[in-house]
Parts: C-alpha cells; structure tokens; sequence
C-alpha cells in the first residue's frame, strides 16, 4: 500500500528537550515536505526537499531542521522546542513532475 | 493578503443539501487547482483536481474553477454524514517545482 508514514503520532515534551519527528515513504517520490497545522492558519510549509541531499527552506523554518540522506526518508528535527511548536505536523510526497501530494496521518505535538 | 483565502466556516448543513465550498486567489500563474478532504484526526487526501478552467464532476462532486474571476468552488450534492470534514482548497504553478499552495480550509458538517 503507498502510504506516507510518520511517528510518533503523538507527543508531549517539555521546552529545550531536542526531538525527531521521522518520515519515511514507499511510493519513490522525489519531493517530500513537512507542513503544520494551525486553527485559522492552514497548512504552512517548514521546509521541503527536491531530492536526497537538497533540502530547502519553506514558508515557517525557523526552529526547525531536516536532513535528506535517503530517497524514502526525511526527518523533521526539533533542537529546542519552545511551546510556540505546540502543533499538527504532516510530512508528505509527491513526484516531482506530479501534482497529487500524498499526506502522513499527522503528528500532534505538545510543548511544555 | 493571502495567496488562497478560504472562509474556513463551520459550515453546518442538513443532510441530503447541496454543499458549496470556495475559495479565491491573486496568483494568475496558478494553473492546477486541487480540492483535498480532511477528516479529524487524518491527513488530507486528495478529492479533485482540475487543470485550468472549467468543470469536472465525479459522482455528488463537482469543481469549477473561473480563471477570469480567480475563483474556485467545489459543490457537493446529496450531502451525506459522511462528508463531514475540513475541505482544502489548493493551486499550483504549471511546473514540478512549482509550489502548492493551500487555503486554510472549510470545516463542514453534515447533519444526518
């Protein structure tokens, strides 16, 4: 089954305490992108990559930080989280000629 | 302003009622135009897309899109329990590395 697959789903964590959110798909897709969720906000991109070793900032990348190391893989990585991260993260793909995205179930992360 | 605006409601309608969802743009390079389904809890997942102008139904769904107007609608006829969700609006540039931009959502809920 194609599928975009992030964990944990769920995490509480306490300000400074550094923390990886993981992403991994299986559809061979060279565009994968990290997105939060905000009431009244929407969707903002944190940061996206084109390809393994090219990564990009988006729209709201401060505090974060990612890597591209595999085609399949793309963690999200937070070295000092501050509550103002408290949020829904999605990790998603899609080709890069495509224009279907393909989204993770989403990671509700709490910062204390 | 915002690229995409979305009223993100709720939008609260009895069952078997049509549904009419919108969404306006400024960027006139956008060509592709997506509607994406949340439900609570999920990722988004996508619902419809269309190239351009004009129309495209696919069963109770129907998408338009009025380039002259830069404006977007997504109607869902014989609403359904079911279609309770967060409905996305997004649009996209003509190239792969173009990026999508989403609106902030419209929260429906159908009453059975």
């Amino acid at each position: 089954e194609a599928q975009v697959t992030q964990n944990p789903r769920y995490l509480i964590t306490v300000t400074g305490k550094k923390l990886t959110v993981t992403c991994s798909q299986n559809m061979n897709h060279e565009y994968m992108s990290w997105y939060r969720q905000d009431p009244g906000l929407g969707l903002r991109q944190i940061y996206y990559s084109m390809n393994v070793e090219v990564t990009d900032k988006g729209d709201v990348p401060e505090g974060y930080k990612v890597s591209r190391k595999e085609k399949r893989n793309f963690p999200l990585i937070l070295e000092s989280p501050s509550p103002n991260q408290t949020s829904l993260y999605f990790c998603a793909s899609r080709q890069s000629s495509g224009n279907t995205i393909y989204f993770g179930e989403g990671s509700w992360l709490t910062v204390v | 302003q915002k690229e995409v605006e979305q009223d993100p409601g709720p939008l609260s309608v009895p069952e078997g009622a049509i549904v009419s969802l919108n969404c306006t743009y400024s960027n006139s390079a956008f060509q592709y135009f997506m509607w994406y389904r949340q439900y609570s809890r999920k990722g988004p997942e996508l619902l419809m897309y269309t190239y351009s102008s004009g129309n495209k139904e696919d069963g109770r769904f129907t998408a338009q899109v009025d380039k002259s107007s830069k404006y977007i609608s997504l109607f869902i006829r014989d609403s359904q329990p079911s279609d309770s969700a967060t409905y996305l609006c997004a649009m996209k540039g003509d190239t792969g590395g173009f990026k999508t931009i989403f609106g902030a959502g419209t929260r429906l809920f159908v009453k059975a």
